[in-house]
């Protein structure tokens, strides 16, 4: 079953925060995150495994907890770069190289 | 190159024709995966390889579809008799890891099909 991801779409203005959320009705094994410009190819920004464990990449955090089959996508101080679809994508099975991606959140960051 | 690379970049066919479309992994990458996507909707799983095998070809849609890695390396997605319902963005990605879910996918920039 598909995850689902809110907000569907964000409007910021350069410098805000924004979080993004991605909720499963399974049990997570992991939650993979991903951004995609328009007309190119999703870019992988980060992986979490179960554990409840919250990752940081520069400005880009993110966190999961398996007990409520959640994580959550932070952006402080957004870049206009920053700007895409977000997918997170999940997996359900140790073993199972098939992730499910949600239907993406719409972000866009304006000077 | 360096990339994932997805020939052709566009395809446009006509109902009930076959089409094939290709994906040129990073080289060294044992793991390949088919993704679709619609328009506004995330990757949709179609299949997966590792090596030459298909390990997991659970998200093909029916038996129109099908798809090979005879080398272990390029693989092709094939889709006989195509139906309106089959256009979309055909999306190929490539992984180093050979354990589950432990690596990035690095995804092409995707084959856009339009069946008319």
């Amino acid at each position: 079953q598909q995850p689902v991801q809110s907000p569907q779409a964000v409007i910021l203005r350069e410098g805000e925060d924004a979080v993004i959320n991605c909720s499963s009705s399974k049990a997570l094994y992991s939650v993979h995150w991903y951004r995609q410009k328009h007309g190119e190819a999703p870019v992988f920004l980060m992986i979490l495994l179960k554990g409840g464990e919250q990752k940081g990449h520069e400005k880009i955090s993110a966190s999961f907890n398996e007990k409520k089959q959640q994580s959550s996508l932070y952006l402080t101080a957004s870049q206009l770069s920053y700007s895409g679809t977000y997918f997170c994508g999940t997996d359900s099975n140790f073993g199972n190289e098939k992730l499910t991606f949600g239907t993406g959140t719409r972000l866009t960051i304006i000077p | 190159g360096a990339g994932v690379s997805q020939t052709p970049s566009n395809k446009v066919t006509e109902k009930g024709k076959y089409v094939e479309l290709r994906c040129d992994p990073i080289s060294g990458h044992t793991a390949l995966y088919w993704y679709r996507q619609s328009l506004g909707q995330g990757p949709e799983f179609l299949i997966y390889f590792q090596g030459t095998g298909a390990a997991d070809d659970s998200g093909l849609p029916n038996d129109r579809f099908f798809a090979v890695r005879p080398e272990g390396s390029v693989s092709t997605l094939k889709i006989q008799r195509t139906e309106r319902g089959d256009s979309a963005v055909y999306l190929c990605a490539s992984s180093s890891q050979t354990g589950p879910n432990t690596g990035e996918l690095f995804f092409g920039e995707g084959s856009r099909l339009t069946v008319l």
